[in-house]
């Protein structure tokens, strides 16, 4: 079975701090994609960003980065010098190859303090 | 170009009514999903449209739940009868293909009293 979790429910930050968000994911299949959403007070899910399991090259963009480990089945996102406006629910998610569904996580609710 | 769109944004019913949620994808997206969150659990998969045609319902929870897709355009999900269980936020998101980057909606928020 699939599965995908994210232990932290909540994290508050000062503003300027570093914040990582883990995600930790579970499947048998040898292809699959891994994807990061935020969710903004406004309500829908914005995609942050889409990985194959087959290109372990972490990802930087910005002040957002992500380290995707098979070894130890994480996908972890890490956002530098947060901001006010990175408050938002994230939502890791993993899709098999042979199927659209997404398997999401519980989410982590971010709240960066002024 | 306007993004997914549902309606209604909020809808407060009591248990035993009947409530029908509208997703509008995105236009020339095939492929239209239903997605739902139960208070503060994943998000969870319920149904894949590829155009009219249902791919997958695996995820609808029972027979309360009907989900149409007429002409391949937008899509209805309809509870009936409501259960205080079904309360939520109900999530619809588009994709051009099937393994495509899906796009969501604002979602709409059932609560079932």
């Amino acid at each position: 079975a699939q599965k995908v979790t994210q232990a932290q429910t909540e994290i508050s930050v000062v503003e300027k701090e570093d914040v990582t968000l883990d995600c930790v994911y579970e499947t048998r299949d040898t292809t699959y994609y891994l994807f990061w959403y935020k969710q903004p007070p406004s309500g829908e899910l914005v995609f942050l960003i889409r990985r194959n399991s087959f290109d372990e090259q972490n990802e930087i963009s910005g002040r957002y980065s992500w380290n995707f480990q098979k070894s130890t089945s994480s996908f972890n996102f890490t956002i530098t010098a947060s901001q006010v406006v990175d408050s938002a629910v994230y939502f890791c998610a993993l899709r098999l190859s042979n199927t659209g569904k997404l398997i999401f996580g519980q989410g982590t609710t971010l709240q960066v303090k002024p | 170009e306007a993004g997914v769109t549902q309606f209604p944004s909020h809808s407060v019913i009591e248990k035993g009514q009947t409530v029908t949620l509208r997703c509008d994808p995105i236009s020339g997206h095939d492929n239209l999903y239903w997605y739902r969150r139960v208070m503060g659990k994943e998000i969870k998969f319920l149904l894949h449209f590829v155009k009219e045609s249902k791919q997958d319902e695996s995820g609808m929870p029972n027979n309360r739940f009907l989900a149409e897709r007429t002409g391949g355009t937008y899509s209805t999900l309809k509870v009936q009868p409501a259960e205080l269980e079904d309360s939520g936020v109900y999530f619809c998101a588009s994709s051009q293909a099937v393994r495509g980057k899906q796009f969501f909606g604002p979602g709409t928020r059932l609560t079932v009293l």
